[in-house]
């Protein structure tokens, strides 16, 4: 049973870092086909694709976000984090995982998404 | 960054009611598009991706349509768990991007 499972700090000040950690199971991060992007939701608004981790370690990013996004993962831990420096109220939303099953031409993308996890942005 | 205009932003519909909405890519995304559910405090869920393949599970009443630059997420047949927001994303290039939604309301 596929599952992914994101966690971190709730409440974050303006100017902090931002640290997430989705932590998956049912599939293993170092299979060559397997790879987890993050994506958040401001309350009330649309869907934002944020970064993804490929298996082989590559690494892609939002084109307005890139300067303050990194991802990386702990494989023993079948763990993806993703930090976000520099945090403003404009970054409150809920920070979701999914999962891509390679090739996507033929397996599309994130047919696994964790439940989200909300994080506000306030002093 | 592909452009991804999903039309339209609301939709009020009755129960038995066949819908449809629409997404645009502002460049071709070949069939490289997905249609997502999404219900109040929930995350989304995968319904169609390759433009047209059926996420198992999912009812048979949604299709998906579409290619190049134009696509079309269609329920036939609209039941009380369908009323929720929709999305379409385009994977055929990275950043990927989503549509900015349609909200199914209950007339």
């Amino acid at each position: 049973q596929v599952t992914l499972k994101e966690s971190g700090p709730v409440l974050v000040k303006p100017t902090e870092t931002l640290t997430l950690t989705c932590t998956v199971s049912g599939f293993s991060l170092t299979n060559a086909a397997m790879g987890v992007s993050w994506i958040r939701q401001p309350p009330g608004k649309a869907l934002e694709w944020l970064a993804h981790i490929f298996s082989n370690d590559g690494k892609t990013y939002s084109s307005s976000l890139k300067t303050r996004l990194t991802i990386s993962k702990d494989t023993s831990k079948s763990q993806v984090i993703l930090t976000m420096t520099n945090m403003d109220p404009v970054d409150t939303g809920t920070y979701f995982c999914a999962r891509t099953q390679l090739p996507t031409a033929t397996m599309g993308v994130f047919d696994y998404w964790g439940q989200g996890t909300l994080v506000t942005v306030s002093s | 960054d592909i452009q991804m205009t999903q039309s339209p932003s609301s939709l009020s519909a009755s129960v038995g009611d066949r819908v449809s909405i629409t997404c645009r890519a502002s460049q071709g995304i070949r069939s490289d598009l997905g249609w997502y559910q999404q219900k109040p405090g929930k995350a989304p869920k995968r319904l169609i991706y390759v433009a047209s393949s059926l996420q198992s599970g999912v009812p048979s009443r949604f299709s998906g349509s579409g290619s190049g630059t134009e696509f079309t997420l269609t329920i036939s047949s609209l039941q009380p768990e369908d009323f929720a927001t929709y999305y379409c994303l385009q994977y055929n290039s990275y950043p990927y991007t989503f549509g900015q939604g349609t909200k199914l309301e209950i007339k």
